[in-house]
């Protein structure tokens, strides 16, 4: 089944403390990003990655970092998170849209609580 | 300036009644994608109509369409003959041009279906 897998789906954790946010898709896409959903603000996006070792900065990247080592994997790292980073996060993949939709493909979501 | 706007935070609709949740964008690119995504209670976002900017026919899918109208920047979802199910947050995106697949978000018109 196609699919992105996000871990973990749900997180409590406390300022400071570091944590990744792994996603790994099956489709072989070769863009994948990272957003994240705010009451009122819909979704923005933190940080994509056009393929293996490309990556750029979106909306709201402060605080936050990726890597792409392999074409599967977007891991998502907060090296000292904050509460201002209590949000759902969503990793999205998809085809190069030329010629396509190129709709994204989103993962189930982590929903991240920092005390 | 915001790139999608969504203002209508919350709509109600009868059972079985159409529906338009209203979504205008902005952008200089005369080559532009939009798009429509449903998120349920249980939080995955779902992908639901695309629209691109050179398409001459409004886009459909099944009880979803699109009403596209160039000059005025508007990307309204209609849905037909709404059921229970329906119930959900709507996301209206656009992708611009830039290489990347990078959508922006509207802010989410919550819709409730009332029985």
């Amino acid at each position: 089944e196609a699919q992105v897998t996000q871990n973990p789906r749900y997180l409590i954790t406390v300022t400071g403390k570091k944590l990744t946010v792994t996603c790994s898709q099956n489709m072989n896409h070769e863009y994948m990003s990272w957003y994240r959903q705010d009451p009122g603000l819909g979704l923005r996006q933190i940080y994509y990655s056009m393929n293996v070792e490309v990556t750029d900065k979106g909306d709201v990247p402060e605080g936050y970092k990726v890597s792409r080592k392999e074409k599967r994997n977007f891991p998502l790292i907060l090296e000292s998170p904050s509460p201002n980073q209590t949000s759902l996060y969503f990793c999205a993949s998809s085809s190069p849209w030329q010629g396509t939709t190129g709709e994204l493909f989103f993962g189930e979501g982590s929903r991240l609580t920092v005390l | 300036a915001q790139k999608i706007t969504q203002t209508q935070p919350g709509m109600f609709v009868q059972e079985k009644e159409a529906v338009t949740l209203d979504c205008t964008y902005d952008t200089s690119d005369p080559s532009y994608g939009l798009f429509w995504y449903k998120q349920p209670s249980s939080g995955e976002m779902i992908f639901l109509i695309y629209q691109g900017s050179y398409d001459q026919q409004n886009a459909t899918e099944g009880r979803y369409s699109l009403n596209f109208q160039k000059a005025r920047k508007s990307a309204n979802l209609v849905i037909s003959a709404s059921q229970l199910g329906d119930s959900a947050m709507y996301f209206c995106a656009m992708r611009e041009p830039t290489g990347a697949n990078n959508l922006f978000f509207g802010t989410g018109t919550r819709l409730t279906v009332i029985p």
